[in-house]
């Protein structure tokens, strides 16, 4: 059982550059979702998804793209990478409403 | 608003000693409290959760209590030792899947 996978582990773009951070879950987990950590500034919500199909903002979703189209995934798309995304990124999942969140291990992004 | 904060932002205690780490919450209303823990450059690992019906959860040397009245949770680790050394978050479920982070207690237990 893998639990919530993410790759790349460490990731390095330029300044408008564009790639799609992956996400999969194995446990048939209904709720996804994608935080940002950042130093001083906590976990921050960027978009969710409640299931297939479905997919909402959370507090920082500027400058970030999600989509649903099975259970077992969630990827973050970033459009044109800027310097302020520079971060490390965790994708979660929980099995339904007031359920545990599970993490992956998360990805090192740095925007030169 | 609801808003999580952790008091002390960093412990450094001596190997064996109990300790209590503080999570406090602004709005009552909550589903759940979840407590994690993060190794340096790792993801956040689930040790325990409350719901809101209860009281307390244990597991191991970990206890975790809840009083939603007064807003605060604690995570008391009895025995603490070296292998404990990590930053402890605590995290609030309101409903409407936003899950609301504290900024973390960083724990050194010296050997």
């Amino acid at each position: 059982n893998a639990g919530v996978t993410q790759t790349p582990k460490f990731q390095v773009l330029k300044t408008g550059q564009s790639m799609t951070l992956q996400c999969a879950q194995d446990m048939n987990h209904e709720y996804m979702s994608w935080y940002r950590q950042d130093p001083g500034m906590g976990l921050r919500l960027i978009h969710y998804s409640v299931g297939a199909g479905i997919t909402d903002q959370g507090e920082v979703p500027n400058g970030y793209n999600v989509s649903r189209s099975t259970t077992e995934d969630f990827p973050l798309r970033l459009l044109s990478a800027a310097p302020s995304q520079t971060s490390v990124y965790f994708c979660a999942s929980r099995f339904q409403d007031n359920s545990p969140l599970h993490f992956g291990n998360g990805t090192r992004l740095t925007v030169t | 608003k609801q808003e999580v904060t952790q008091i002390p932002a960093a412990l450094s205690v001596p190997e064996g000693e109990n300790l209590v780490l503080n999570c406090s919450f602004t709005d009552s209303a909550i589903y759940n409290l979840q407590w994690f823990r993060q190794d340096p450059g790792k993801g956040l690992t689930s040790l325990l959760l409350i719901q809101s019906s209860q009281r307390e959860q244990t597991s191991g040397r970990l206890n975790a209590s809840l009083d939603k009245s007064s807003g605060r949770s604690t995570l008391y680790i009895a025995a603490s030792q070296p292998g404990d050394s990590a930053t402890y978050l605590c995290a609030v479920y309101p409903g409407g899947f936003k899950t609301i982070f504290g900024a973390g207690t960083r724990l050194f237990v010296k050997a």
